[in-house]
């Protein structure tokens, strides 16, 4: 079964960090680029950042630029988000996606998580 | 950056009736490598994640029904639900997904007349 589920939310201070995770099963890990993507409560969907497995290469939004960082454990099939320096404006459900790729062009986002929820609050 | 902008923001219609959102994107979406619409529809219930429906701007995703279906090219796309179910009731969110940062639009919220 093809699924991705996320971990790691939760309360925290602002300033503080967390580590988010994500777990992929059912794919061939290494055929995806992988990203988050969050959802302020009541709010739309806004995408956070995104690591191509293929080149490695990452990207972030500016709104969490400089204190995101993406990152994947292949020998685990895991995606990760560490964020530092939360602000309250982080709150948020986050989703990880996987999105299938090649060297020339990549594919609809699938699979989606289910979501953590991250509260930045003191 | 790639602005996405749905119309309308909210919409209400009849049990049975036909359903259309539409999303405009501030450039082409359009890859000339391969001919594709880099354009996906989503539909995201109360407390549920994103669900994928369309791709490729008017490709079903497998398991969607085919009330559903998508159309449009370049920087003018629909969403369009042929007979309104009950459970159609969700907001829609269009995505481009050509570019990097990837952007979607603000949402249209579907609701029963």
């Amino acid at each position: 079964q093809v699924q991705l589920v996320e971990s790691g939310g939760g309360v925290v201070q602002p300033g503080r960090s967390l580590r988010l995770s994500c777990a992929a099963s059912g794919f061939t890990f290494s055929d995806y680029t992988f990203h988050w993507v969050r959802q302020a409560p009541g709010k739309g969907l806004e995408w956070v950042a995104v690591m191509s497995y293929y080149g490695g290469n990452t990207y972030y939004a500016d709104s969490v630029q400089g204190r995101f960082t993406i990152s994947t454990d292949s020998s685990k099939n895991t995606l990760y988000l560490q964020m530092d320096n939360l602000r309250p404006e982080d709150t948020a459900i986050y989703y990880c996606a996987g999105q299938y790729c090649t060297a020339t062009f990549c594919e609809r986002f699938d699979p989606w998580g289910q979501g953590t929820l991250v509260t930045v609050s003191s | 950056d790639i602005v996405m902008t749905q119309s309308p923001d909210s919409l209400t219609v009849s049990l049975g009736e036909r359903a259309t959102i539409n999303c405009k994107s501030s450039q082409s979406v359009l890859h000339t490598s391969n001919n594709k619409n880099y354009l996906a529809w989503y539909q995201q219930k109360s407390g549920q994640p994103p669900k994928l429906l369309i791709y490729w701007a008017s490709t079903r995703e497998s398991g969607v029904p085919d009330r559903f279906s998508g159309s449009g090219s370049g920087t003018d796309f629909t969403l369009t639900i042929s007979s309104l179910q009950a459970e159609d009731v969700a907001v829609y969110y269009c995505q481009q997904y050509y570019s990097t940062p990837i952007t979607f639009g603000q949402g249209t919220r579907l609701e029963i007349k």
